[in-house]
């Protein structure tokens, strides 16, 4: 199995300031013959179901806001918030999808 | 717009059998592989079961392998989880999930999201 590992736990940050999140997995999640990584962001608000942001390591979902980036490869990986907003509190997990079982990181809890 | 509505969950003793339920609407439920995915109180998400969209691939996380059983009927836009003994452990929120699809292939990420529907296994 690809076990995913996030950091930190939890993340307290003031309205504006950037924050980062980071993502690793055991093994490469990268698939060379169409050069794409197979790693996924969600965000959880509270009594929510996950909202997907970001696919493909980077690519940003319709509608999400451009201050959620994210970027890296193989088994390294962050979700960056720019400038975070009061409606950024929630919790973000990672997830590959590049072989089953399709695992999760435990969550990143993002406090304001 | 993608609607995921699960129902089917409870109480039930451990041993017991649940069959979880999922309407899906606004999309074309036939073309799209489906999945479940669990969350414990207070924990994190894991991923349970995939089924594609002609149920020919089904796949299953290890820890319900052989108790838990995941159709669709096509023509009814349902996905549904069949729960048989049922243990503590298995005790979370289950939420119906639509993989991401293009016309050639679906990738298991995971683009729309049921509400969830909450699962306590107690004696």
């Amino acid at each position: 199995d690809i076990v995913m590992t996030q950091s930190p736990d939890s993340l307290a940050v003031s309205l504006g300031e950037r924050a980062t999140i980071s993502c690793w997995s055991s093994q490469s999640v990268f698939f060379s013959s169409n050069n794409k990584n197979y790693l996924s962001w969600y965000q959880q608000k509270p009594r929510q179901p996950p909202k997907l942001l970001i696919s493909w390591a980077s690519t940003r979902e319709s509608g999400v806001p451009d201050r959620f980036s994210g970027s890296g490869s193989g088994t390294y990986f962050t979700l960056s918030i720019s400038s975070v907003q009061a409606e950024d509190v929630a919790v973000y997990y990672c997830q590959q999808y590049y072989g089953t079982p399709y695992t999760f990181g435990q969550g990143t809890k993002l406090e304001i | 717009e993608v609607q995921l509505v699960e129902w089917g969950g409870g109480l039930v003793k451990p041993g017991g059998s649940l069959r979880l339920s999922c309407a899906a609407s606004g999309f074309t439920f036939s073309t799209y592989s489906m999945n479940w995915v669990r969350q414990a109180p207070g924990k994190g998400l894991e991923w349970v079961s995939s089924i594609s969209s002609r149920s020919d691939y089904i796949f299953y996380a290890d820890s319900v392998k052989g108790r838990f059983t995941i159709s669709r009927d096509n023509a009814r836009n349902s996905l549904y989880l069949q729960m048989n003994s049922l243990r503590a452990e298995d005790t979370a929120v289950y939420y119906c999930a639509r993989d991401y699809c293009t016309s050639a292939s679906c990738y298991y990420y995971f683009d729309s999201w049921g509400r969830g529907t909450l699962v306590t296994v107690s004696s």
